[in-house]
C-alpha cells in the first residue's frame, strides 16, 4: 500500500536533547501534514506546510518543507517529557486527494 | 461541542463474528476516514468516504465493509473474512470541498477491537 516513509522509526532520547524526525516521498507533495499522537490517544494536527522551503516553528517545535516538495522534517529543541509520543507526517496523494499517513517516528523522552 | 465520536472505546468479539464499529461527526465534514493501527504501526487506510452515499477502498480494505448514508455517520463493520482483527481503529474527517481541499483531519478517540 502506499505510505510515505518516516525515518527514525523509534527514537530515544534525554530529556534536554533535541530530536529530529524525517519524512520522504518518492513523489512530489502538494502539500505535507505533521500530527502527534500521544500514548493510548489519537492522532492531533500540528502543522500544514504547503510552499517549496517552507520552514514553520511552533516554539521548541520547528517544521520544514524541502526544496523539492519530496521531504520534510520536525525538529525538537530541548526535549521535554511532554514531547513524548508519536509523530506523523501526512499527505493527500492520488486522485481523490485521499491522506495518507508515514509510518510514524515513535519519541521516547527520558527524564 | 463539536467533535467526531467513536463508540465503543474497547470491543471484545469472537472469532467468527462480525462486528460493526460507530463513527459520528457533528463537524459537517465532508469527508470521512477509517484507519487501523498496530502497536508500533503506523496508520493504515481501511476506506474512505469524500460524499454521502459514496466510498472509497483505501489500502487494507479486505475483510471490512462501510457505509455513508448519511453525512454525519460512517460506521465501518469488521467481517468475519478480516484474518487478523484485532487493532486500534481509527475514524477521521476532514472539510474537502471548494478551496478547502487539502485541510487537517480531526480523529475520534478511537476503537480498541480484541477479538479471541
Amino acid at each position: 500500500g502506499q505510505q510515505v516513509m518516516q525515518i527514525p522509526q523509534y527514537q530515544h532520547v534525554q530529556e534536554g536533547e533535541d530530536f529530529t524526525t524525517y519524512c520522504n516521498s518518492s513523489t512530489t507533495l502538494s502539500n505535507i501534514q505533521w500530527y502527534k499522537q500521544r500514548p493510548g490517544g489519537h492522532p492531533v494536527f500540528l502543522i500544514q506546510l504547503v510552499k517549496s522551503g517552507e520552514v514553520k516553528k511552533q516554539k521548541r517545535l520547528t517544521f520544514q518543507f524541502g526544496e523539492a516538495k519530496k521531504n520534510s522534517s520536525l525538529h525538537i529543541t530541548a526535549t521535554q517529557t511532554t514531547d513524548v509520543g508519536t509523530y506523523f507526517c501526512a499527505q493527500r496523494g492520488g486522485a481523490t486527494n485521499k491522506l495518507i499517513f508515514g509510518t510514524g517516528t515513535l519519541l521516547a523522552v527520558q527524564p | 461541542d463539536g467533535g467526531i465520536t467513536q463508540s465503543p472505546k474497547y470491543l471484545f468479539r469472537k472469532e467468527g463474528q462480525n462486528v460493526t464499529l460507530s463513527c459520528e461527526q457533528n463537524l459537517n465534514h465532508d469527508a470521512m476516514y477509517w484507519y487501523r493501527q498496530d502497536p508500533g504501526q503506523g496508520l493504515r487506510l481501511i476506506y474512505y468516504s469524500q460524499i454521502v452515499n459514496d466510498f472509497q477502498k483505501g489500502d487494507i480494505a479486505e475483510g471490512y465493509s462501510v457505509s455513508r448514508e448519511k453525512k454525519e455517520s460512517f460506521p465501518l463493520t469488521v467481517t468475519s473474512a478480516q484474518k487478523n482483527p484485532t487493532a486500534f481503529y481509527l475514524c477521521a474527517s476532514s472539510i474537502e470541498t471548494g478551496a478547502h481541499f487539502n485541510t487537517e483531519a480531526f480523529f475520534g478517540q478511537g476503537t480498541r477491537l480484541t477479538v479471541v
